[in-house]
Parts: structure tokens; C-alpha cells; sequence
């Protein structure tokens, strides 16, 4: 009964890789997002997506390229992958679309990039 | 840029002592939130207090607002050790046209049986 999924928990992989991440919610949110936590915690939001449309595209890379096959699923491609990637990654979900709601984490994808 | 600064950015404290948090923030908010991050999981929604209110209670949390200062305060009354966690405040824009939650920076707050 799992409300915000993500898999892998854990990526470790080599420069240059192309690797992905899921995220599902079964909470019936209209808005799902994907952060990036650095080595100081910093919470930093990539995408923002609501009822399947990006609404929220903060300065990331175009390497990251986020995709929304329904509003319960938001999954984070990321191409040619750099040792500046390595951070944990959150998707998270909320009610509304105004993004001040309560946001839903999940358990987080930790990628180290070697 | 960040929106929410939090103060101590670390605090040890015994089991059975209060703790308190502060967060400060730059600009006009709808609601500001706080967030707990136990080590290795994501974050979890502690409470909400909206920007006409001033003080929040929810079992041993109390939150307070003050908009003319820009700041809040989260206490934790009785603490124990698995309060262990950092604790980030999140503010959301009035006009939601930022469309997101900005976090602070957090703080590490470690409970010692």
C-alpha cells in the first residue's frame, strides 16, 4: 500500500550510461515531481507534471528528459550520465496543481556515478 | 534561488529536552510547511500552517508563523531518540504561479538516548 514507489533504490553505474528511474503513485494526485538532493541535503526541483503535462522545467540539463505515460507514473530518463549526477533523487506527488499543497515522497533513488 | 533558510543547521540535544528549529524566508507566502528526513528515506509532511495563522499544534509539534518577521519556529516538546532526522521547511508562493514548494537547507537534529 505503497503511496509514492520508486525504483531502483539504488544505481550505480559508469560515466556516460544511460540509466532510468520509476516513480508511481497510487494516491489519485494530479501533480508528480522530481527532485534532486545533493551531499548537503539541498532539495532541488527538476520537473513538475501535472495530468501528464510538464509544468515545471527548472535550468537541468537536457540530459534529464522526464516522461509521464499517465498521471499516476512520472519516469526520469537520464542520458550520458556524469560524475555530477551522483545526488539522491525524490519523486514526489501532490493534490492540486498550484504546487503548495502537501507533498508525498518517495523512498528515494540513490545514483552514484563512477 | 533558496527560499527558506533554517537555524541551527545542526542541534544535539538530550531525550526529554525541548527542540527548536527556525526557518526564515525571503519573500510573501501562501503557507509554509515542515518536513521530517529520517536517514536513507524520503521526506514526510509534518504539519501545514497557512499565512493567517500564527500558531499550529499536532501532538508534540508546535509550529509558529510570524509573516511580518518572515520566519517560523518548529518545537518539539519531549523529544526522543527517534525524532533523530533532519527537518526542512518548504513556503509556497500566494499566487502559485511558481507552481512548486521551496525547501530550506535543513536541520540535523540528533536526539541522544
Amino acid at each position: 500500500d505503497t503511496a509514492v514507489s520508486q525504483t531502483p533504490k539504488y544505481l550505480v553505474t559508469q560515466m556516460g550510461n544511460d540509466k532510468s528511474i520509476k516513480c508511481e503513485q497510487n494516491l489519485g494526485h494530479d501533480t508528480m515531481y522530481w527532485y534532486k538532493q545533493d551531499s548537503k541535503k539541498f532539495l532541488k526541483i527538476m520537473f513538475s507534471y501535472n495530468n501528464k503535462e510538464l509544468i515545471i522545467n527548472e535550468t537541468v540539463p537536457n540530459r534529464f528528459s522526464p516522461k509521464s505515460p499517465d498521471k499516476a507514473h512520472l519516469n526520469l530518463h537520464i542520458n550520458s550520465l556524469e560524475l555530477g549526477d551522483s545526488a539522491v533523487y525524490f519523486c514526489a506527488s501532490s493534490q492540486g496543481i498550484k504546487g503548495q499543497e502537501t507533498q508525498y515522497f518517495g523512498p528515494g533513488t540513490r545514483l552514484l556515478v563512477l | 534561488s533558496q527560499q527558506g533558510e533554517e537555524d541551527p543547521q545542526a542541534l544535539s540535544i538530550q531525550e526529554g529536552e525541548n527542540a527548536t528549529m527556525n526557518c526564515s524566508y525571503k519573500t510573501s507566502i501562501n503557507n509554509l510547511q515542515w518536513y521530517r528526513q529520517n536517514s536513507g528515506r524520503g521526506l514526510v509532511h509534518l504539519i501545514l500552517i497557512r499565512s493567517n495563522e500564527r500558531e499550529k499544534h499536532s501532538g508534540r509539534l508546535r509550529v509558529t508563523l510570524d509573516t511580518s518577521k518572515k520566519s517560523s519556529s518548529l518545537l518539539i516538546t519531549a523529544s526522543r531518540a527517534a525524532d533523530t532526522a533532519s527537518y526542512f521547511c518548504a513556503t509556497g508562493d500566494p499566487s502559485g504561479s511558481a507552481r512548486q514548494l521551496t525547501f530550506g537547507s535543513g536541520t540535523q537534529l540528533t536526539v541522544l538516548p
